[in-house]
């Protein structure tokens, strides 16, 4: 059974900070992994999908690698913001099967 | 604007009362699914569909139904409403081929008492 795990729970650093978000996943067969933003009381908000065949994503500030052979994917988030908190989740969509599994995601503070 | 569009955003139940919970996309997606977000529980997915007349159970169906009369609309119909409903529930659709990505609606955030 795939099980995903963010570590850590939760996180609080001062603005302008870089920081490192991870997720492991424990079956590699997967289709691909996408990271979310979610906002207290608000929806999932798709962040970075990235593919399989691929090592990393990048949009903007945040950028996310992904390691599969070792089931490991990290968001990278540079100069960090107020605006960054948020929790962040991790998902991936399984071969062979119509769902993500995600994991419980992290609550990221960035403290003016 | 494109999207997933869930109604209503809040709602309450009485033990025994239903309901459907409507979502609509707008991204000709094949595929469409139901998740329940709960405290410590994270995301789980109740119902699925790859396409308009097919729809398949996921994780956690009981007290739930689902038809896909459509492309576009993929309703969640509570019975026999619970407590144990009580939760956060997110429509998500994604093209249904193993690159795609999942796009998520706002929530419904039901409340069963």
């Amino acid at each position: 059974k795939q099980e995903v795990t963010q570590i850590p729970a939760a996180l609080s650093v001062p603005e302008g900070e870089n920081l490192v978000l991870n997720c492991s996943f424990t079956d590699s067969a997967i289709y691909n992994l996408q990271w979310f933003r979610q906002d207290p009381g608000k929806g999932l908000t798709s962040l970075l999908l990235i593919q399989s065949s691929q090592r990393e994503q990048t949009s903007g500030r945040l950028n996310a690698s992904l390691d599969k052979s070792s089931g490991r994917s990290t968001l990278y988030i540079a100069a960090s913001q107020p605006g960054d908190s948020a929790t962040y989740l991790c998902a991936v969509r399984l071969q062979g099967a119509q769902k993500l599994v995600f994991g419980q995601g992290t609550r990221l503070t960035i403290n003016p | 604007n494109a999207g997933v569009t869930q109604t209503p955003k809040f709602q309450v139940l009485k033990t025994g009362q239903s309901m459907t919970l409507q979502c609509a996309q707008d991204m000709n997606h094949e595929y469409m699914s139901w998740y329940r977000q709960d405290p410590g529980m994270g995301l789980r997915l109740i119902h699925y569909s790859v396409g308009a007349g097919i729809t398949d159970q996921g994780e956690v169906p009981n007290g739930y139904n689902v038809s896909r009369s459509t492309t576009e609309d993929f309703p969640l119909r509570l019975l026999s409403a619970a407590p144990s409903q009580t939760s956060v529930y997110f429509c998500a659709s994604s093209w249904n081929d193993r690159g795609g990505g999942y796009t998520f609606g706002s929530g419904t955030r039901l409340t069963v008492v």
